[in-house]
C-alpha cells in the first residue's frame, strides 16, 4: 500500500525558515517523481514544486523560486522541502504527492502557519 | 500560465441524479488533465487521468470526457458519498494548474 506520511510543520513567524519531510513507503521510491501542493484555509489546491525520480531536474511555481527547495533522499525514501523568508501568503496545508503526471498518491497533508 | 475555468463553482443534486462538472483551458493541454475529488478534511483523490481514464479502484459512474479544450466530468447515480469537492488540474506544462474547484452537495 503506497503510504506518504508528512512531518513537521507548524507555527512560524514571517522572514523564517522552516522544513518538513515525507516519509514514502509502499513503492519503489527512486523510480517517481515527486511534488508538493499546497492549500490554503478554504481556498484551491496549488502545485508548488516537483523533483524528478533522481533529483537531477526541479521545478518550481515562480512566487517560491529562491526561497523554496525541494530535496530527495532516496536511500532514506524521504521528500523534504526547505522554505525560507516565508510569508503570510504562504500558509497553507502542504500535501506531498506521488507525481506520474498526475498526482495519484497524496498524504495527509501538514499545516503550516505563518504568522507574527 | 495556462488558466484553468472551472465551472460551475458549486452545485446541489439529489441522489441518483447526474452531474457534470466542466473545465476549459486556456489553451490547447493535448488531454493532459485529471480530475480530483476532496471530501471535507482529507487529501485530494484521483478520479480521472488523462481526461478519460478511470483511475484503479474508482466507481464507473465516473467519467470524463473532451471536447477540444473544454474536459468534462460526469457522475451518474449520484450516491451520498459522492458530496465533495472536484477539481481538474493541467499536466500539459509547468506550472501545473488547477480549476477553483465544484463543491458537490445532496440535496
Amino acid at each position: 500500500e503506497v503510504q506518504l506520511v508528512e512531518s513537521g510543520g507548524g507555527l512560524v513567524q514571517p522572514g523564517r525558515s522552516m522544513k518538513f519531510s515525507c516519509a514514502a513507503s509502499g513503492f519503489t521510491f527512486s523510480n517517481y517523481g515527486m511534488a508538493w501542493v499546497r492549500q490554503a484555509p478554504t481556498k484551491g489546491l496549488e502545485w508548488v514544486a516537483t523533483i524528478s525520480y533522481d533529483g537531477s531536474s526541479t521545478y518550481y511555481r515562480d512566487s517560491v523560486k529562491g526561497r523554496f527547495t525541494m530535496s530527495r533522499d532516496n536511500a532514506k525514501s524521504t521528500l523534504y522541502l526547505q522554505m525560507n523568508s516565508l510569508r503570510s501568503e504562504d500558509t497553507a496545508t502542504y500535501y506531498c504527492t506521488r507525481e506520474v503526471g498526475v498526482l495519484d498518491y497524496w498524504g495527509q497533508g501538514v499545516m503550516v502557519t505563518v504568522s507574527s | 500560465d495556462i488558466q484553468m475555468t472551472q465551472s460551475p463553482a458549486s452545485l446541489s443534486a439529489s441522489l441518483g441524479e447526474t452531474v457534470t462538472i466542466e473545465c476549459l483551458a486556456s489553451e490547447d493541454i493535448y488531454s493532459n488533465l485529471a480530475w480530483y475529488q476532496q471530501k471535507p478534511g482529507k487529501s485530494p483523490q484521483l478520479l480521472i487521468y488523462d481526461a478519460t481514464s478511470l483511475q484503479d479502484g474508482v466507481p464507473s459512474r465516473f467519467s470524463g470526457s473532451e471536447s477540444g479544450t473544454q474536459y468534462s466530468l460526469e457522475i451518474n447515480s449520484l450516491q451520498s458519498e459522492d458530496a465533495a469537492t472536484y477539481f481538474c488540474q493541467q499536466h500539459h506544462d509547468y506550472p501545473w494548474t488547477f480549476g477553483g474547484g465544484t463543491k458537490l452537495e445532496l440535496k
